[in-house]
């Protein structure tokens, strides 16, 4: 079975600066996806970033980028130029293969809660 | 309505009561989700539906009983449950569609039990 570790439950950062949340997993697949998803105090989960496991480029999303090592498992997300709006519980997520029936189950980290200091 | 919609955000209820969460998403997808949120726990999947056919079931109590009427509605009926179910009860659905992989989540049921 798929795990997901979150080593940092909790992490802070002062504003304008970057900060870098660690994941790691572990899987007997090659082909999978990994997600960062945010969770705000008002709760809405929504998707940060996603990485295909076959692409080597780590992918970005604005000020969000992932360093992806798949040899070593490792899965992180850097924050840059933090914003007070970043606070929030930062969610690691792995997908792998189908699941059958049109759906895919994700296995979620425990989460980091990320504080942001004006 | 746009995205994953739940109700209602707040219930409280003792443990004799029946009550139901209801999901519906308007982004056209065909796999629905339920997943419990527990504090200092993962995210827990209880339920996989798609095209309204139940296809997970990750041992949840009988306590707990979904119905998925259609591929935009997901309901999960409540009833006789324990304080520990006290958790948040997360909505998600997934497309299957070609580089949409994926889940979009509702806001949530902050479900007491007392």
């Amino acid at each position: 079975a798929q795990t997901v570790t979150q080593s940092q439950p909790e992490m802070s950062v002062q504003e304008a600066e970057t900060v870098t949340l660690s994941c790691t997993y572990d899987t007997s697949e090659s082909d999978y996806y990994l997600f960062w998803y945010k969770q705000p105090p008002s709760r809405q989960m929504i998707l940060v970033i996603r990485q295909e496991a076959y692409k080597q480029q780590n992918a970005t999303e604005n000020r969000f980028s992932v360093n992806f090592q798949k040899a070593a498992k490792s899965f992180s997300l850097k924050i840059s130029d933090s914003q007070l709006g970043d606070a929030a519980m930062y969610f690691c997520a792995y997908r792998g293969a189908y699941s059958g029936a049109g759906s895919y189950q994700l296995t979620f980290g425990k989460g980091t809660k990320l504080s942001v200091i004006p | 309505e746009t995205g994953v919609t739940q109700t209602p955000r707040h219930l409280v209820m003792g443990m004799t009561n029946k009550k139901s969460l209801k999901c519906e998403q308007h982004l056209g997808h065909n796999a629905m989700y339920w997943y419990k949120q527990s504090a200092k726990k993962p995210l827990e999947l209880m339920f996989v539906y798609n095209f309204k056919e139940q296809t997970e079931n990750n041992s949840v109590p009988s306590r707990f009983s979904p119905e998925c009427p259609n591929s935009s509605h997901l309901f999960l009926h409540l009833h006789t449950l324990q304080p520990e179910d006290s958790a948040l009860y997360l909505c998600a659905s997934s497309t299957d569609r070609q580089g949409l992989y994926e889940q979009y989540f509702g806001p949530g049921t902050r479900l007491t039990v007392t």
